[in-house]
């Protein structure tokens, strides 16, 4: 049982490269995110999806798309990747009907931009 | 919109001694969800201890347990009987109950048990 898995796990970019991360899940959760970590400032939500074919916008999604075109994939993408994206991405899932909505975590990816 | 405030960045406990995060919150909403969540040098998201806001009984899992104060909106971590393994960053987290339920993470609170 996989659980939460993204890919890669590691990257470095140039700046003005692009790039797609990809989380799968096999869960059967409706309810997926995207979070970035960065020092001091905890785990931020970048984009989320309440659902197959729905992306809504988070509290720092600027610089990032998102698609959800299967229930189990979501997929976060960077048109053109600036420093101040380097970070590391966390991908989240949650059931929608449970009495508690505990979010359960990818492994993380670790992105340099440079 | 919620916001969640760590105000202690590190700390350091004695193994087998105790310590205390604390957490504070700050929303409109009067039902939701509290989390405390462990971060090794693994980097994994480990769900430590959950709370439901309208249970009055403060949750406990094994050595973890909380101290809610739905009134004063804090909710701090107790780790009894430290050990080595629990280095790690804690996070708190607030968990909405609007359609989304995603979490608000406050800044973390590093910890460091000493042998």
């Amino acid at each position: 049982n996989a659980g939460v898995t993204q890919t890669p796990k590691f990257r470095v970019l140039k700046t003005g490269q692009s790039m797609t991360l990809l989380c799968a899940q096999d869960m059967n959760h409706e309810y997926m995110y995207w979070y970035r970590q960065d020092p001091g400032m905890g785990l931020r939500l970048i984009h989320y999806s309440v659902g197959e074919g729905t992306t809504a916008k988070g509290e720092v999604p600027d610089g990032y798309n998102v698609s959800r075109l299967k229930k189990q994939n979501f997929l976060l993408g960077l048109e053109s990747a600036a420093p101040s994206q380097t970070s590391v991405y966390f991908c989240a899932t949650a059931a929608q009907y449970r009495d508690i909505r505990e979010a359960f975590f990818g492994q993380g990816t670790r992105l340099t931009v440079v | 919109a919620q916001t969640v405030t760590q105000s202690q960045p590190e700390m350091s406990v004695q193994e087998a001694e105790t310590v205390t995060l604390s957490c504070t919150y700050d929303t409109s909403e009067n039902n939701y969800y509290l989390f405390w969540y462990k971060q090794p040098p693994s980097r994994q998201m480990i769900l430590v201890i959950r709370q439901e806001a309208y249970k009055q009984q403060n949750a406990t899992e094994n050595r973890f347990s909380v101290n809610f104060q739905k009134a004063a909106k804090s909710f701090s971590l107790k780790i009894s009987d430290s050990q080595l393994g629990d280095t790690a960053m804690y996070f708190c987290a607030f968990g909405s109950n609007n359609a989304g339920n995603m979490l608000t993470f406050g800044g973390g609170t590093r910890l460091m048990v000493k042998p």
